[in-house]
């Protein structure tokens, strides 16, 4: 069973701070794994990485994968409160083309 | 604008009641999936369909059902045989049957309670 695990849970830092979300995966047929950023209601896509060691960059936000660890960072710099939100994570298997969540990180951002 | 298109906002049921969640999209896409999202939990898979007539079970699809009689909508009907629906429902959809280089976009989503 394909499996997607995110930590911290939660997180709350003070605005201005930098802050690192993990995420760890075990998908069979893995062909990429992606970020959402979810408020109130519909998760918005943030990256999408297949290439182990490249890093995708938006703004204050990046994000790099490492298959060789099974996993991936997203990164938020000088974080505002604006990126107060959960954080999915996701994996997706080519095989059978379903995509797998973690349970998401809970990021406040405090002014 | 293009999107995806979830309805209602907000839903009741009885027990013992069928009710159904529509999902309509604009992007001509071929692939839509239903998921559900609980507290504290991410988002899991119901029922996907990659074309037209054509659906498959997810990972919790007992309790639901959905149909594909059109490429633009994939209705989610939560019968009575869940016993737990209250949770909040997302639709997304994706491009190209086989493309996985195209990310799943999703809809605002459809609020479940019992009454």
């Amino acid at each position: 069973e394909d499996k997607v695990v995110q930590s911290p849970l939660s997180l709350v830092v003070h605005e201005g701070d930098t802050v690192t979300l993990n995420c760890s995966y075990e998908v069979t047929n893995f062909r990429s794994l992606l970020w959402y950023k979810q408020e109130k209601k519909a998760p918005t896509f943030l990256f999408m990485l297949t290439s182990s060691g490249i890093e995708k960059k938006s703004g204050r936000l990046s994000s790099i994968l490492d298959k060789k660890e099974l996993s991936s960072i997203l990164n938020i710099t000088a974080t505002q409160t604006g990126d107060s939100a959960i954080y999915l994570c996701a994996a997706y298997n080519f095989g059978n083309e379903k995509l797998t969540f973690g349970t998401g990180t809970r990021l406040t951002i405090i002014p | 604008d293009g999107g995806i298109t979830q309805s209602p906002k907000y839903l009741f049921r009885k027990e013992g009641q069928n009710v159904t969640l529509s999902c309509e999209q604009n992007l001509n896409h071929d692939a839509m999936y239903w998921y559900r999202q609980d507290p504290g939990q991410g988002l899991r898979l119901i029922y996907y369909s990659q074309i037209v007539n054509d659906f498959q079970k997810g990972d919790i699809a007992e309790g639901y059902s959905v149909s594909r009689e059109k490429k633009e909508s994939f209705p989610l009907t939560v019968t009575s045989a869940q016993k737990n629906p209250t949770a909040f429902y997302l639709c997304a959809s994706r491009t190209g049957q086989g493309n996985a280089n195209q990310p799943q976009h999703f809809g605002d989503g459809t609020r479940l309670s019992i009454l």
